[in-house]
């Protein structure tokens, strides 16, 4: 079945770029998603379709799919953004959605 | 403004069965697939599958077919994830959500979890 990789874990200094990969098998071939998770709380979608940004997330998000790597970048790091981050995709041939592993993102 | 509500936790025993609810309000409840995911403690997420409350077709992931059963009740907007057989690795937050569409769209709104706990 298909994976999805991110690393375990990035560590960023406020005010710098952090960036979160997601790699898959062809991953362009796919639409990917993103969730932002912080501790007690619910998954909260960040970017959707490789690169869009729900109503009220702030441009510092964006993201990216190409080749075999998703990415996932927030510039300007701010102590409010340390969380958890899962990249999302549904898998067609076996009708399954499928979420990378996590990445806990640690400001510095 | 939308809103899924779920019901609070529950403590089960080895090989009991639980069945967790969604209430949905804020938007057309049959307009939106529900899906269902858990996280353990410490863990990731683990997508269990989605429901149309339209047609009320389902689709399960692998590892829990055979155990797991979504329904709804669209007269009162709510959705309902039945995990059955429960045991100690069942122990998690369970979480349902929207999707932005049908089931393969992203989630854009998610309830608040409900612990599930499974001891002896």
């Amino acid at each position: 079945s298909y994976v999805l990789t991110q690393p375990p874990s990035v560590s960023v200094a406020p005010g710098q770029t952090a960036r979160i990969t997601c790699g898959g098998d062809n991953i362009r071939t796919k639409t990917v998603h993103w969730y932002q998770q912080k501790p007690g709380q619910a998954p909260m979608l960040v970017v959707y379709d490789d690169s869009d940004r729900p109503s009220g997330i702030p441009e510092r998000f964006s993201g990216s799919n190409s080749g075999n790597t998703a990415s996932l970048t927030i510039s300007r790091v701010e102590a409010g953004d340390e969380a958890d981050y899962y990249c999302q995709i549904w898998d067609g041939i076996v009708d399954h959605v499928i979420f990378g592993g996590g990445t806990k993102l640690t400001v510095l | 403004q939308v809103q899924l509500v779920q019901s609070g936790a529950e403590v089960k025993k080895p090989g009991a069965s639980v069945k967790v609810s969604c209430k949905a309000s804020g938007y057309t409840f049959t307009n939106y697939d529900i899906i269902w995911v858990r996280q353990a403690t410490g863990q990731g997420l683990e997508w269990m599958g989605w429901m149309s409350p339209n047609s009320g077709a389902t689709g399960y992931a692998q590892k829990f077919q055979g155990r797991v059963t979504m329904t709804r009740n669209t007269s009162i907007s709510t959705a309902y994830m039945e995990l059955s057989s429960l045991r100690s690795e069942d122990t998690a937050v369970y979480y349902c959500a929207r999707a932005d569409g049908d089931h393969n769209r992203p989630f854009d709104y998610w309830g608040q979890g409900t612990l599930v706990t499974v001891s002896s």
